[in-house]
């Protein structure tokens, strides 16, 4: 089955700067792969997602990037605000998934002001 | 998207007991997947639940611990049964809309075995 690993853990920066946040996959037929935001004792919220039929895709400050080749995929949140504070977790599945999702470990991002 | 409510939102139990949980979407779906949520921890499928079939269980699940039933396709409800302190966890179920892999999920019940 698929396995997908998430790097960091934690993840801490200073309000304004960039956080990056890397998923890496095993199963070469995964072909969607989206990520969640969890706020406290909330449930988790799509942010973005894309397919393995684009390299990259942006909506705002969040960006995501995705290697099918090496299988890995990216998060990017630029100019990044005490709002942002949060889980995040990457997931994958696609087409012989059955709708199923597979999802990274999580990464606790605090953004200071 | 897709508005999705779950009941109760939190509750404490007594070990041995069993808790039932609802998940109601504002729309019609095919699929719906209940999850639980460990402490710190993320998210591991529990089974997914297609109406008019048997929901499908992820390995190490079980239906006689974890019934779930699916009468309609806005509504499904997973029940706990005999219940101990290790499944004190967060219960989510999600939906997937229209057959995009794109899930969204409800806001959780947390449960608190005693």
């Amino acid at each position: 089955g698929e396995n997908v690993e998430q790097h960091p853990s934690t993840l801490s920066v200073q309000e304004g700067d960039s956080a990056v946040i890397k998923c890496t996959y095993s199963d070469s037929a995964s072909n969607y792969f989206p990520w969640y935001k969890q706020e406290l004792g909330k449930g988790p919220q799509l942010i973005i997602d894309i397919r393995s039929n684009v390299g990259e895709k942006k909506d705002q400050r969040i960006a995501v990037t995705l290697n099918k080749t090496a299988k890995h995929f990216s998060l990017h949140i630029t100019e990044t605000q005490p709002e942002d504070s949060a889980v995040y977790f990457c997931a994958a599945g696609g087409d012989t998934s059955y709708g199923k999702l597979t999802f990274g470990q999580g990464t606790i991002l605090t953004v200071h002001p | 998207s897709a508005v999705i409510s779950q009941k109760p939102s939190r509750d404490i139990c007594q070990r041995g007991t069993s808790l039932t949980i609802q998940c109601q979407v504002d729309s019609q779906v095919t699929m719906m997947f209940w999850y639980r949520q460990q402490p710190g921890q993320s998210l591991t499928l529990i089974a997914t639940a297609n109406q008019g079939s048997e929901a499908t269980y992820e390995s190490g699940f079980v239906i006689d611990k974890f019934p779930i039933s699916r009468p309609n396709l806005t509504f499904s409800t997973l029940t706990v049964s005999n219940l101990s302190p290790e499944d004190s966890s967060i219960y989510l179920c999600s939906v997937e809309k229209g057959g995009t892999d794109t899930q969204y999920f409800g806001p959780g019940t947390r449960l608190t075995v005693l």
